[in-house]
């Protein structure tokens, strides 16, 4: 079965420092790869994917990740985090089978303080 | 465009009690998902509708609940003796293709049983 895993609960991280959020994936075949985020309040938005090509994807504000098939990996990052980006993280994946329905991670808190 | 409509946001009821979710998607998306997370662990597919039909319910957890989508419009998740387990922040999401890149979700409804 197609899944993926958000090793860390929560990532705290300073204004202006670079920002990482993991995810590692397990699936069949090459794999289509997202990421969302849920600001407080609000619904859960997309922030970008992966489907083939380059495996550097870049996203809606200022994310980017990186899909890395030896380490099955597809990090989220930002160069230079804002307070903003305070929110909760979720890593996805579509089984080949069905790609309507997604398989998320287990979300990650990301707090950037001032 | 407006977005995915979820109503109420918050909803705050006893053991044994009724609830019914209402999600409104976009209009003239024919497909529509039902997600929720539960205690927060992952957000897991609960089921999807193409217009009025059910075209999956293998995420529905037991006969408690009861999605019905009334004309292909708007869709209800009615959860009848609601549990304590069944807490947690039920996610709305439509498409007009059947592939998950093509989501928008709604903000959510956070169901508090007590």
């Amino acid at each position: 079965a197609q899944s993926v895993a958000q090793p860390e609960d929560q990532v705290n991280v300073a204004e202006g420092n670079p920002l990482t959020v993991k995810c590692t994936y397990s699936v069949s075949g090459n794999p289509y790869l997202f990421w969302y985020v849920q600001y407080p309040n609000r619904g859960l938005q997309f922030l970008l994917k992966y489907i083939t090509g380059d495996n550097l994807v870049k996203g809606s504000y200022g994310f980017e990740a990186e899909f890395n098939k030896s380490q099955t990996s597809f990090h989220l990052k930002k160069p230079s985090a804002l307070v903003s980006d305070s929110a909760l993280y979720f890593c996805a994946v579509p089984p080949p089978s069905n790609d309507y329905k997604l398989s998320f991670g287990a979300g990650t808190t990301v707090t950037v303080r001032a | 465009e407006a977005g995915v409509t979820q109503f109420p946001s918050h909803s705050v009821i006893e053991k044994g009690q009724t609830v019914t979710l209402r999600c409104d998607p976009i209009s003239g998306h024919d497909n529509l998902y039902w997600y929720r997370r539960v205690m927060g662990k992952e957000i897991k597919f609960l089921l999807h509708f193409v217009k009025e039909s059910k075209q999956d319910e293998s995420g529905m957890p037991n006969n408690r609940f009861l999605a019905e989508r009334t004309g292909g419009t708007y869709s209800t998740l009615k959860v009848q003796p609601a549990e304590l387990e069944d807490s947690g922040v039920y996610f709305c999401a439509s498409s007009a293709t059947g592939v998950s890149y093509g989501y928008t979700f709604g903000s959510g409804t956070r169901l508090t049983v007590v």
